[in-house]
């Protein structure tokens, strides 16, 4: 157990519509990192914050956006979704920033099928 | 951009075997590797890394050797087990910025392995 936890497990959902994946970081750790893993794209950085802040970046949909709150968890909105959305969404956590090895803790995933 | 090749597998061997997986890497400055794992139905756990060139990441029998002149950090294990049976990330972390303020990983493919007693 990495002590990352996200909600919902699996979300099913059809197209077009609107979702949210919630993430609770490690306590202590103040960064969360979103990620998409997909059969064709593998596993994909989407975006990071740093206690609430955005910090970083990736290859992230305008659809989609994400932020992270006071408490330290973080959610990611998934908006006019599409078939291509399905995939596995994990969060990370990580205590450190600025440092290229820094171990990111993940979580066990929200699997998304939009159908 | 940053980029991580490894033979995607599947790879099949029976227990005892001698594992390697290959990983080769794109990427401008001097990345820290990582391999992780992904057992059945988890998310990913670290399972070893290495900082810098010629560092040796070792962990649970698995180990990697931080090849800079090759670019390289090939995965291996003397004798696999029936629990070694997982999913292999081979990983960069390099900076987003020229500050070196942010850093993000970048993962390869994933290599399937399935050890059969």
């Amino acid at each position: 157990d990495s002590g990352v936890t996200q909600t919902p497990k699996h979300l099913i959902t059809a197209t077009g519509q609107r979702v949210t994946l919630r993430c609770s970081p490690r306590s202590g750790d103040l960064s969360v990192y979103w990620y998409q893993q997909s059969l064709d794209q593998g596993l994909q950085f989407l975006i990071q914050y740093y206690n609430g802040e955005e910090r970083a970046k990736g290859n992230i949909l305008e659809r989609f956006s994400a932020q992270q709150f006071p408490d330290l968890h973080s959610e990611l909105n998934l908006s006019s979704l599409e078939l291509g959305d399905s995939a596995l969404y994990f969060c990370a956590s990580s205590v450190v920033v600025g440092s290229s090895y820094n171990e990111q803790f993940f979580g066990p995933g929200t699997r998304l099928t939009v159908l | 951009g940053d980029s991580v090749t490894q033979m995607e597998g599947p790879v099949t061997l029976s227990e005892e075997a001698f594992l390697t997986i290959n990983c080769t890497y794109t990427a401008t400055g001097y990345p820290s590797l990582f391999w992780y794992v992904q057992y059945p139905g988890e998310g990913l756990q670290l399972l070893l890394k290495a900082t810098k060139a010629d560092d040796k990441g070792s962990n649970k029998g698995f180990e990697a050797t931080y090849r800079k002149e090759t670019t390289s950090f090939h995965l291996e294990k003397g004798s696999v087990q029936v629990s070694d049976s997982a999913v292999y990330f081979c990983a960069l972390s390099a900076a987003l910025d020229s500050g070196g303020s942010n850093y993000k990983l970048t993962f390869g493919k994933g290599t399937l392995l399935t050890v059969n007693p």
